[in-house]
């Protein structure tokens, strides 16, 4: 079974640039989620969708900030401008819907954007 | 609002050795827990979950962690490391399935041959 993929590994960009980041999940994993994980922090969650409606946005900074996930399956998250302090590693992952049970999120590999 | 501490930030040991991993979280409602495994430049890993019952949880790579709820902690253990062990570590907390996780910093494990 294919995991999380994310694209691209690393991006390097100026400040007040825009940024865009792609996240496919493990098909058929009905939740989808965005952290942004900081040097020496854990990671954040930005947004998470449940199928192709926003579930919780209230870390998403919305000023700069925003995220689809077109047809329930796909997604992108994408910052403008960005700042200096977004630079962070973005980690998408996707969890199953499975009715009464656990629902494991599974993790990319990360997108690492670096701002100058 | 839930919250995770991970009270070392770095943890060296030598191959062969025990090690613990502390982890203490606190929250107003029952919590499932987590501890999850990142090496460098690679996504986060599950090792091991509580979501109830035994408070002695087995995960993968020969991690357990046992969940204590009156001193609301997590801790990780390992009774003998190797240097494949050496990562980044995170305790996580959610209130349920298809909850977020709360994470904490991390503890980066260092084996040390």
């Amino acid at each position: 079974e294919a995991g999380v993929a994310q694209s691209p590994r690393y991006k390097i960009i100026e400040k007040r640039q825009s940024v865009a980041f792609w996240c496919n999940p493990i098909s058929g994993h009905a939740t989808l989620y965005w952290y942004q994980q900081i040097l020496g922090q854990g990671p954040k969650l930005l947004i998470q969708f449940q199928n192709n409606g926003v579930v919780d946005d209230s870390q998403l900074p919305k000023d700069r900030f925003s995220a689809e996930r077109l047809k329930g399956v796909d997604s992108t998250l994408k910052i403008q401008p960005a700042k200096l302090e977004d630079s962070a590693v973005y980690l998408c992952a996707s969890s199953p819907q499975l009715a009464g049970g656990y629902n494991e999120q599974f993790f990319g590999p990360g997108t690492r954007l670096t701002v100058l | 609002a839930q919250s995770v501490t991970q009270l070392d930030s770095q943890v060296p040991v030598f191959e062969e050795a025990p090690v613990e991993l502390r982890c203490n979280y606190s929250s107003s409602v029952s919590v499932y827990l987590f501890w999850y495994v990142q090496y460098p430049n690679q996504g986060l890993q599950l090792l091991l979950k509580y979501l109830s019952g035994s408070t002695l949880v087995k995960g993968i790579n020969g991690f357990e962690a046992e969940f204590n709820k009156s001193q609301t902690s997590f801790h990780l253990r390992k009774p003998s490391v190797h240097i494949s062990d050496t990562a980044e570590y995170f305790c996580a907390v959610s209130k349920g399935s298809n909850y977020k996780l709360t994470f904490g910093k991390g503890t980066l494990l260092t084996v040390n041959p």
